[in-house]
C-alpha cells in the first residue's frame, strides 16, 4: 500500500531557498504531486513529476525524485512571504485513480 | 482552466439538521470527484470516490448512510451531511479528475467550513 511521510515545519527568510522533502513507501507510483493550501482554502496544484523521471523545474520549482530512495523534494527558490502555505506531496498509482497524501508541511516565510 | 468551485463556502447547522454541499467543476468534465474531509493542522482523509452515474465508493470507516454523495452529471457531484452532529464539525474538500490526461491529477475545490452547534 501507499505511505507518504513528510517533515512538519520550515520556516525561512524571504528571498531565501527552501526545500521541503517528503518520503514514499510505493514504488509503483507513477506520478508524484506537490499541492500547495493557504488557510482555509482548497489544495492548489503546483506541479508534478512522473515516475521516470529525476528532476523537474517549473520557473521558481525544482522538483527533485530519487526512486532508490522513494525520496521526493520540493525546492522553491526566491522564496517570497505569498509562499507561507502548506505544502502536501501526494502519490498515485497506475491503475488507481485515488491519491495518498503525506501529511504535510508547513512553511513560514519571515519578512 | 481546470477549476471546482463549492458551495456554500461555509455553514452552520443545529444538530439534527442536514446540510448539502455542492462540488462544481467549472470548465471541464470530470470522470471522478472525490471527497475530502480535513480536520485542523492534519492531512486529507478521503471519505469517498464518485463516477458519474454511478454509486460512490466509500473509505474503510466512512458510513454511507450519513455522507450521501451524489454524482449526478460530469460537472456536478454533491455530499449531504445526514442528521448532522457537532463531531461532524470540520473542513470538507472536493475534488475532480478530469481523466482524460492520464497522469491522474485532480483539481481541488476550496472547501466547505461545517460547523455543527
Amino acid at each position: 500500500g501507499e505511505d507518504v511521510e513528510q517533515s512538519l515545519f520550515l520556516s525561512v527568510r524571504e528571498g531565501d531557498s527552501s526545500v521541503i522533502n517528503c518520503t514514499y513507501t510505493d514504488s509503483s507510483s507513477t506520478y508524484l504531486y506537490w499541492y500547495k493550501q493557504e488557510p482555509g482554502a482548497g489544495l492548489q496544484l503546483l506541479t508534478y513529476i512522473f515516475s521516470n523521471m529525476d528532476m523537474k523545474q517549473d520557473q521558481r520549482l525544482t522538483v527533485l525524485l530519487n526512486k532508490k530512495d522513494k525520496h521526493l523534494s520540493l525546492r522553491i527558490a526566491d522564496t517570497q512571504t505569498g509562499d507561507s502555505a502548506i505544502y502536501f506531496c501526494a502519490e498515485s498509482i497506475r491503475g488507481n485513480n485515488r491519491l495518498a497524501f503525506g501529511k504535510g508541511n508547513q512553511v513560514v516565510v519571515i519578512p | 482552466g481546470a477549476v471546482v468551485s463549492q458551495h456554500p463556502s461555509w455553514v452552520i447547522c443545529k444538530s439534527g439538521t442536514s446540510v448539502k454541499i455542492e462540488c462544481r467543476s467549472l470548465d471541464f468534465q470530470a470522470t471522478t470527484m472525490f471527497w475530502y474531509r480535513q480536520f485542523p493542522k492534519q492531512s486529507l482523509m478521503l471519505m469517498a470516490t464518485s463516477n458519474e452515474g454511478s454509486k460512490a465508493t466509500y473509505e474503510q470507516g466512512v458510513e454511507k448512510d450519513k455522507f450521501l454523495i451524489n454524482h449526478a452529471s460530469l460537472t456536478l457531484s454533491t455530499l449531504t451531511v445526514t442528521s448532522a452532529h457537532p463531531e461532524d464539525s470540520s473542513f470538507y474538500i472536493c475534488s475532480a479528475s478530469p481523466g482524460t490526461s492520464g497522469r491522474g491529477e485532480q483539481f481541488f475545490g476550496p472547501g466547505t467550513r461545517l460547523t455543527v452547534l
